[in-house]
């Protein structure tokens, strides 16, 4: 049974950056075509795609918040860490973390999420 | 960037009726798109994958089809569970999401 789930912190400060963990079972990120990714999703708005890891380590960003993006992964604690810099009023959302496992053509939807976080910034 | 166009963004409807949502993305995905259903406080959850997939354990009512760059959501008969958002997905390059269609009850 695979679950996710996303903790970090609920405010954050404009400029500060912001550190989101994803704590996963049921799966191992080093199997391979297994990813994990994050999603977003404003108040009222719809779902952004930010990042994802691969299990062999290979990382792909959202072009339009690339530069402000980092993603590793913690093989050992079943974790996948997100962070963004400099964070601003426009970046409140619920941040989703979810699984993926690449089939035949090497591409896969998210089949599986976490129950989101909100995030808020404000000072 | 794929763009995803999805429409219309707000959809009213009865319970029984057969709705349509559709997506058009800004040049060739192939068959790489998802459909997902999101009810308010909840993370989204996949119906149909590789735009006519269906996922394991979803109704029968809900179908995917593709046309060239045009793909198709269909609800064959409304339940009263499935009045939520929907959204579509493209994972051919990166990933990208549709803005959402909120299916009412009329």
């Amino acid at each position: 049974q695979i679950t996710l789930k996303e903790s970090g912190p609920t405010v954050v400060k404009p400029t500060q950056t912001l550190t989101l963990t994803c704590t996963f079972s049921g799966f191992s990120i080093s199997t391979s075509g297994v990813g994990v990714g994050w999603i977003r999703q404003p108040p009222r708005g719809a779902l952004e795609w930010l990042a994802v890891i691969y299990w062999d380590d290979d990382k792909r960003f959202s072009p339009s918040l690339k530069t402000r993006l980092t993603i590793t992964k913690d093989t050992s604690k079943n974790q996948v860490v997100l962070t963004m810099t400099n964070m601003d009023p426009m970046d409140t959302a619920t941040y989703f973390c979810a699984h993926k496992l690449w089939g035949l053509g090497g591409r896969s939807h998210f089949d599986f999420w976490g129950p989101g976080t909100l995030v808020t910034v404000s000072s | 960037d794929i763009q995803m166009t999805q429409s219309p963004s707000t959809l009213s409807a009865f319970v029984g009726d057969r709705v349509t949502i559709t997506c058009r993305a800004s040049q060739d995905i192939s068959h790489w798109l998802a459909w997902y259903q999101q009810k308010p406080g909840k993370a989204p959850q996949v119906l149909i994958y590789k735009a006519a997939t269906l996922e394991s354990g979803v109704p029968s009512r809900f179908s995917g089809r593709r046309s060239g760059t045009e793909f198709t959501l269909t609800i064959a008969s409304l339940q009263p569970e499935d009045f939520a958002t929907y959204y579509c997905q493209q994972y051919y390059i990166y990933s990208s999401f549709g803005q959402g269609t909120k299916l009412e009850i009329k």
